[in-house]
């Protein structure tokens, strides 16, 4: 079935950039996403990718995807202390289809 | 945006009770909705996928009868777990998904769940 794997951890200094990296394994993955979630809330949706784009950028977030190597990675510049939260990617066949989640990783910003 | 509310935000309950969730799409029509799990510290997991009007498709290990769920109409669907237990605690989080085919699917809050 499909995989989908992320790092656990990451901690970084306010202002400075985070970049957070996904694989995946299943090769007819079309939509590939990021979700951040803050404790005891639900998911909240920062950006999503096709498999047919190489680079999305949206403000402070740069998308990459590797689709040879099914690697993606979600760039957070300037990052922010309010950014401290756990961020999941995850991958659909088809927009609307039901995601498969990597296990999230744990940002943490220090002052 | 597409607005999809659950209810309620958090459960405490005893051993053996059941408990009712429900997902609501407020501002559109969800032919589709997904039920996920989240157990302390780990990933979301998919639960069941339910289409209004007919039987939900449970994943494999997800046992019916302990999670009904019912997509009665176009904006609401409900779990209920059944005879709860400890184990079941977990962060029960739906998400729905607009008629248009393609769409993308927007997630509720999501629903803590504690069983004593």
């Amino acid at each position: 079935g499909e995989d989908v794997e992320q790092s656990l951890f990451l901690s970084v200094r306010e202002g400075d950039s985070s970049v957070i990296n996904c694989t995946y394994t299943d090769s007819s993955s079309t939509y590939l996403y990021w979700y951040k979630q803050e404790p005891g809330a639900g998911l909240q949706l920062l950006t999503y990718i096709f498999s047919n784009m190489d680079m999305k950028q949206d403000q402070r977030l740069t998308v990459l995807l590797n689709k040879k190597d099914k690697h993606l990675s979600l760039r957070i510049a300037d990052t922010q202390t309010g950014d401290s939260a756990i961020y999941f990617c995850a991958e659909s066949i088809w927009a609307g289809n039901m995601l498969t989640f990597g296990g999230g990783t744990r940002l943490m910003v220090k002052p | 945006g597409a607005v999809v509310s659950q209810h309620p935000s958090w459960v405490i309950c005893k051993s053996g009770t059941s408990v009712k969730i429900e997902c609501r799409s407020l501002d559109f029509q969800a032919t589709t909705m997904f039920w996920y799990r989240q157990f302390p510290k780990q990933s979301l997991m998919l639960m069941a996928t339910s289409n209004e009007g007919s039987k939900a498709t449970y994943e494999q290990g997800v046992e019916k009868d302990k999670f009904l769920i019912n997509h009665a109409s176009l904006t609401l669907s409900t779990l209920t777990v059944t005879s709860a237990h400890p184990e079941d605690s977990s962060f029960y989080i739906c998400s729905a998904r607009p008629g248009q085919p393609n769409t993308e699917a927007f997630f509720g809050q999501g629903t803590r769940l504690t069983v004593v």
